[in-house]
């Protein structure tokens, strides 16, 4: 049964520090993994998908990088701003069409 | 361009009664779920559907029953509400047979009375 972790529960950081948000999973048998944001009383917005062969991912200021070997995966935020306040929230799946397994979410806020 | 839509976004009712909720895709992916975050904020898989048939049921009360007409839409039917059902649920889409990521819907917040 996969379990996945994210360490720390929650962060807070005055604007412009990078932001580094830890996910480990305990079945690194995965097809790929998502990574999500949340915003308080909101859905999911989809940030990055990385597939179990990929090394890392990037969209603008998010970079995700995945070891699947040693079940981790890491989303770096560069230059926080105050926007970037939110739950970040990975889920590796095991394969195409199952369903995410979600870890507990970090809590980022991003101080002016 | 509503991608994932789901109705009502707030459900207020009592102990007791039936309620359903409706999900709606336009993405035309042929696998949809439905995930229940409760109040602790953690998100779990609830039952998954691909074209039109269920392909993941997770150990959830058969107070819920899913239903999918087609392979757009993913109703969630509650009978007999409970306290503990009080949370938010959500659907999502996928393509089953490629590697794109599952689409989430806003969310559907069932409070129990």
């Amino acid at each position: 049964k996969q379990e996945v972790t994210q360490i720390p529960a929650a962060l807070s950081v005055p604007e412009g520090e990078n932001l580094v948000l830890n996910c480990s999973f305990t079945d690194s048998a995965i097809y790929n993994l998502q990574w999500f944001r949340q915003d308080p009383g909101k859905g999911l917005t989809s940030l990055l998908l990385i597939q179990s062969s990929q090394r890392e991912q990037t969209s603008g200021r998010l970079n995700a990088s995945l070891d699947k070997s040693s079940g981790r995966s890491t989303l770096y935020i560069a230059a926080s701003q105050p926007g970037d306040s939110a739950t970040y929230l990975c889920a590796p799946i095991k394969a195409a069409g199952n369903k995410l397994t979600f870890g507990g979410g970090t809590r980022v806020l991003v101080k002016p | 361009d509503t991608a994932v839509s789901q109705t009502p976004k707030y459900l207020v009712t009592q102990m007791g009664n039936d309620k359903s909720i409706k999900c709606e895709q336009n993405l035309g992916h042929d696998t949809m779920y439905w995930y229940k975050q409760d109040s602790k904020k953690f998100l779990k898989i609830m039952f998954s559907y691909n074209n039109k048939e269920l392909i993941i049921n997770e150990t959830v009360p058969n107070r819920f029953s899913p239903k999918s007409p087609d392979k757009a839409h993913l109703n969630l039917h509650i009978n007999s509400l409970e306290l503990g059902d009080s949370a938010v649920y959500f659907c999502a889409s996928s393509h089953r047979g490629g590697p794109g990521p599952q689409h989430f819907g806003d969310g559907t917040r069932l409070s129990i009375l």
